[in-house]
């Protein structure tokens, strides 16, 4: 079946614009990360939703960014008045539920702050 | 606060010559220990997921431990297309379910 993906999968932005990121997890999975990923370091966790409520947002570097998940499925994460430091890989995971199973990460959107 | 910690950083290893990737971890209580590969421009891809102390899984080349400190990947006889990153990643007791990865081990496979 289709996996994780996310678009786009590059976006340029100017410091200061506002950008969104787009990610359609695997069909039937409840629970749904956004992580971030700078050159040379794993990922690091922004966000994890169960369903449609946000239950871990502990990750996100501060209130620029922000993410929703309407219906349970498609999420958007958000990030205002961007910053060069904001410039990394986003990448988005699923798993069929939260817990320690198994998560299925996309191929990332790399975005690039000037 | 969860640490992983991956050693060497880089290793480059002729095809066939076996090796261990180390992955030392401190959590307040482990619910699972994953590894992942990840070759350039793409995200991870899961490779195995271990729950407790003493655990093994085998795919293929690759077979991963657990110890209650630390996790190894031990490569055999490895190929060229062996060669990507490989991630440990750990998620523990307290609720939350983000994971929390080390660096990453660079492996090259030269044949």
């Amino acid at each position: 079946g289709a996996g994780v993906s996310q678009t786009p999968s590059n976006k340029v932005t100017e410091k200061g614009k506002y950008v969104e990121l787009r990610c359609d997890p695997i069909s039937g999975h409840t629970a749904l990360y956004w992580y971030r990923q700078s050159l040379g370091q794993g990922p690091e966790f922004l966000i994890y939703f169960q369903g449609t409520g946000a239950a871990d947002d502990s990750g996100l570097p501060n209130d620029r960014f922000f993410a929703v998940r309407p219906e349970g499925s498609v999420s958007t994460l958000k990030i205002q008045r961007t910053e060069r430091g904001d410039s990394a890989v986003y990448l988005c995971a699923s798993s069929e539920q939260g817990g320690p199973y198994e998560q299925y990460f996309g191929p990332g959107t790399r975005l690039t702050v000037t | 606060e969860d640490q992983v910690t991956q050693s060497p950083e880089a290793l480059r290893l002729q095809e066939g010559e076996s090796s261990s990737l180390n992955c030392s971890y401190t959590v307040s209580g482990l619910r699972g220990l994953f590894w992942y590969r990840q070759d350039p421009g793409k995200g991870p891809e899961f490779l195995f997921t271990l729950y407790s102390a003493g655990e093994e899984k085998e795919k293929e080349r690759l077979k991963a431990t657990l110890t209650k400190k630390e996790s190894f990947l031990h490569i055999t006889a490895p190929k060229p297309e062996d060669s990507a990153t490989y991630l440990c990643a750990v998620q523990d007791g307290g609720g939350a379910d983000g994971l929390t990865f080390g660096k990453g081990t660079h492996l090259i496979i030269q044949p």
